[in-house]
């Protein structure tokens, strides 16, 4: 399969920005997309960028996308300890199979 | 929008014996379905991937007569891990679309604990 990959691990202090990176392999991906796990919990889909798209900003949440770099983040502004969960990252080259990154666990500190 | 349920949310099942996971689209129909198996401190893994009406396609490494898998309707597939063993403890979950805009709908998962 695909190649996805991010750091495991992220602590910022509440209030500041987050920066969750991910680096995949397929140049080929349409869809790509962050999810938030809480403990013990499904995959919640926070957002989704399409390949042809450079940023994308949703309230807290800012998208980028390096297509040629392969590179893709998440910015969390205003860190909630609310927010403290494991992201993944995702794509999808096309037809159904979906790749998933290792997960980043971030922590917020008080 | 595009709820999938997943029920039961933790079982224990003594090893040697069978349990099965249902998967269910709310409200939307999913033709294919899929189940990941999350091990620790790891991403999900992709088991296999539902099909409704045929086959499901199993992953390289996944036993397809451990692991049974059936998408007999739209709304609803199953994981039925047979003979278990305490090495198939895990959190089983499934996931649908109802389309690729808006990316795949996780169930809440299935804490498996076979003693």
């Amino acid at each position: 399969g695909e190649d996805v990959e991010q750091s495991l691990f992220l602590s910022v202090r509440e209030g500041d920005s987050s920066v969750i990176n991910c680096t995949y392999t397929d140049s080929s991906s349409t869809y790509l997309y962050w999810y938030k796990q809480e403990p013990g919990a499904g995959l919640q889909l926070l957002t989704y960028i399409f390949s042809n798209m450079d940023m994308k900003q949703d309230q807290r949440l800012t998208v980028l996308l390096n297509k040629k770099d392969k590179h893709l983040s998440l910015r969390i502004a205003d860190t909630q300890t609310g927010d403290s969960a494991i992201y993944f990252c995702a794509e999808t080259p096309g037809g159904n199979q979906f790749y998933f990154g290792t997960g980043t666990s971030l922590t917020v500190i008080p | 929008g595009a709820v999938v349920s997943q029920h039961p949310s933790w079982v224990i099942c003594k090893s040697g014996t069978s349990v099965k996971i249902e998967c269910r689209s709310l409200d939307f129909q999913a033709t294919t379905m899929f189940w990941y198996r999350q091990f620790p401190k790891q991403s999900l893994m992709l088991m296999a991937t539902s099909n409704e009406g045929s086959k499901a396609t199993y992953e390289q490494g996944v036993e397809k007569d451990k692991f049974l898998i059936n998408h007999a309707s739209l709304t609803l597939s199953t994981l039925t891990v047979t003979s278990a063993h305490p090495e198939d403890s895990s959190f089983y979950i499934c996931s649908a679309s109802p389309d690729r805009a808006r990316g795949y709908t996780f169930g809440s998962g299935t804490r498996l604990t076979v003693v």
